[in-house]
């Protein structure tokens, strides 16, 4: 079973701050993704990473996937209210046939105070 | 395009009934995924469904269980209810060619709770 460690699990910060959220595990991934959920609502996925070291920018977040594809964060900078919801890391892992699984993490709780 | 349906969005069940749970893809997706979601245990993978064959499944007991029809809607049925199946059951489609990098697109889930 393909674990992913998630971390801190929840984070209050004030309007303007700056946080990172970490997305660790021991296994290797092919890809993973970040989603954020909001209440009521189903997860949307913000962004993929695919090749080890790879970092991708979304306006004010940055994702980047570890150099061995088993680790991945996120950065926020000068968060806003707006930023406020469940962030989720998903590793996606082989399970033969060419089909993938999808394994989360428990998820970040961000709140922005304004 | 429309996004991924899912009914009921709410219900309430007793301890030993059944429920049965729809979900309608985004069209064009042939891949279904159910995950279970609660605060202690965050998203876990119930199954995965592509072209009417269940490719996938999570580590549930054999209460739960699902299908999908020709046109990729899908249902999922949870009999003899326990308390402890009480969570938000969400839905996610994907494309055949987004599927290799595992992108999900999700529903806005049926809220389950069982008295």
């Amino acid at each position: 079973t393909q674990l992913l460690e998630q971390s801190p699990q929840f984070l209050s910060i004030q309007e303007g701050e700056n946080l990172t959220v970490y997305c660790n595990s021991s296994s290797v991934f092919s890809s993973l993704q970040w989603y954020r959920q909001e209440p009521g609502e189903g997860p949307v996925l913000l962004v993929t990473v695919v090749t080890g070291g790879e970092v991708k920018k979304l306006k004010r977040l940055t994702f980047q996937f570890g150099d061995a594809r088993k680790d991945s964060s996120l950065h926020i900078t000068a968060a806003q209210p707006g930023d406020t919801g469940l962030y989720l890391c998903a590793g996606a892992y082989s399970s033969g046939a060419g089909s993938y699984q999808l394994t989360f993490g428990k998820g970040t709780k961000l709140s922005v105070i304004p | 395009k429309a996004g991924v349906t899912q009914t009921p969005r709410y219900l309430i069940k007793t301890r030993g009934q059944q429920v049965t749970l729809s979900c309608s893809p985004i069209s064009g997706h042939r891949s279904v995924s159910w995950y279970q979601q609660t605060p202690g245990q965050g998203l876990q993978f119930l199954f995965e469904y592509f072209s009417e064959t269940q490719r996938n499944k999570g580590n549930f007991p054999g209460r739960f269980s699902g299908r999908q029809f020709s046109n990729s809607r899908s249902e999922m049925n949870v009999s003899t209810l326990e308390l402890g199946d009480s969570a938000l059951y969400l839905c996610a489609s994907s494309s055949s060619r987004g599927w290799s990098t595992g992108e999900l697109f999700f529903g806005e889930g049926s809220r389950l709770t069982v008295l």
